[in-house]
C-alpha cells in the first residue's frame, strides 16, 4: 500500500502570498499528480510529473524521487486560488497493477 | 468543462428509491473509473472499467451497480442505499488503465435522506 500524505491540511494565505503544500508518499512511483478541486467538487488536474519540475503560470511543481516528496508552490496567490489541493500518486502493485492513490487534500484559502 | 460530464449535479434521493449517476466522456478515452470522496476523507476507487469490461471491484456492496455500456458512457445504479452512502462520486477516464493522464468530471453530490 502507498502511503499519502499531504501537509498542510489547512492553509489560510494572504493574497500575493507565496505558497507552499507538500506530499510524501512511501513507495516508488510512477507519476504524481497535483490536482485542484473546488468547492463545486469537479476536479481538475494541474500537474503530471514523474522528475524534476513543470511550471504553469503561476504554478510550480516539483518532486524528488529519491526522497519521495513533491511540492506545489503558488507564487503570488489570489483568492480564486482558494481550493483544495490533492496529491495523488501512481504506483504499480504486484497483482492488482496500476494503482492511483489520494492524499487527503490540502485546503487553500486566499483572502483579499 | 474537463471533457467529462457527469448527470445530475446534485440528488436527493431516499432510501427506498432507485436512482442512477451518468458520466460520459468523448475523449477517446478506453478507461473508466467511478470514484467515491467523503467528507475530510481521500477519494476511494469504486469501480473501474477497461473496454467496457469491469477490471475492479474495490469491495463495494451491492446496493451500487456499474455499468458501461460502451467506452464513452459509464453508469452508476443506485438502490436502498443508507445515509452514510451520501457523498461527492466522481467519475473520471484515462486512456488506459495504466495511463498517467486522468480527466474527472465534476461530480454527482448524493445525498441520501
Amino acid at each position: 500500500k502507498n502511503e499519502v500524505e499531504q501537509s498542510p491540511q489547512n492553509l489560510t494565505a494572504q493574497e500575493g502570498e507565496f505558497i507552499t503544500i507538500n506530499c510524501s508518499y512511501s513507495v516508488g512511483i510512477s507519476a504524481l499528480h497535483w490536482l485542484q478541486q473546488h468547492p463545486g467538487g469537479g476536479i481538475v488536474s494541474l500537474f503530471m510529473l514523474s522528475s524534476g519540475k513543470k511550471k504553469h503560470g503561476r504554478l510550480i511543481a516539483t518532486i524528488n524521487i529519491q526522497e519521495k516528496h513533491s511540492s506545489l508552490h503558488i507564487t503570488a496567490s489570489h483568492p480564486r486560488d482558494s481550493a483544495v489541493y490533492i496529491c495523488a500518486v501512481m504506483w504499480h502493485e504486484e497483482t492488482s497493477g496500476s494503482r492511483l492513490t489520494f492524499g487527503e487534500g490540502t485546503q487553500l484559502t486566499v483572502n483579499p | 468543462e474537463t471533457g467529462v460530464t457527469q448527470t445530475p449535479r446534485h440528488l436527493v434521493m431516499g432510501m427506498t428509491n432507485k436512482k442512477s449517476l451518468k458520466c460520459e466522456q468523448h475523449l477517446g478515452h478506453n478507461a473508466m473509473y467511478w470514484y467515491k470522496q467523503s467528507a475530510k476523507k481521500p477519494l476511494e476507487l469504486m469501480f473501474v472499467y477497461n473496454f467496457k469490461e469491469q477490471t475492479e471491484n474495490n469491495s463495494v456492496p451491492s446496493r451500487f451497480s456499474p455499468e458501461c455500456p460502451n467506452s464513452s458512457h459509464l453508469f452508476l445504479h443506485l438502490h436502498t442505499l443508507q445515509p452514510e452512502d451520501s457523498a461527492l462520486y466522481l467519475c473520471a477516464s484515462s486512456q488506459g488503465t495504466g495511463s498517467y493522464g486522468y480527466t474527472f468530471g465534476s461530480g454527482t453530490r448524493l445525498t441520501v435522506v
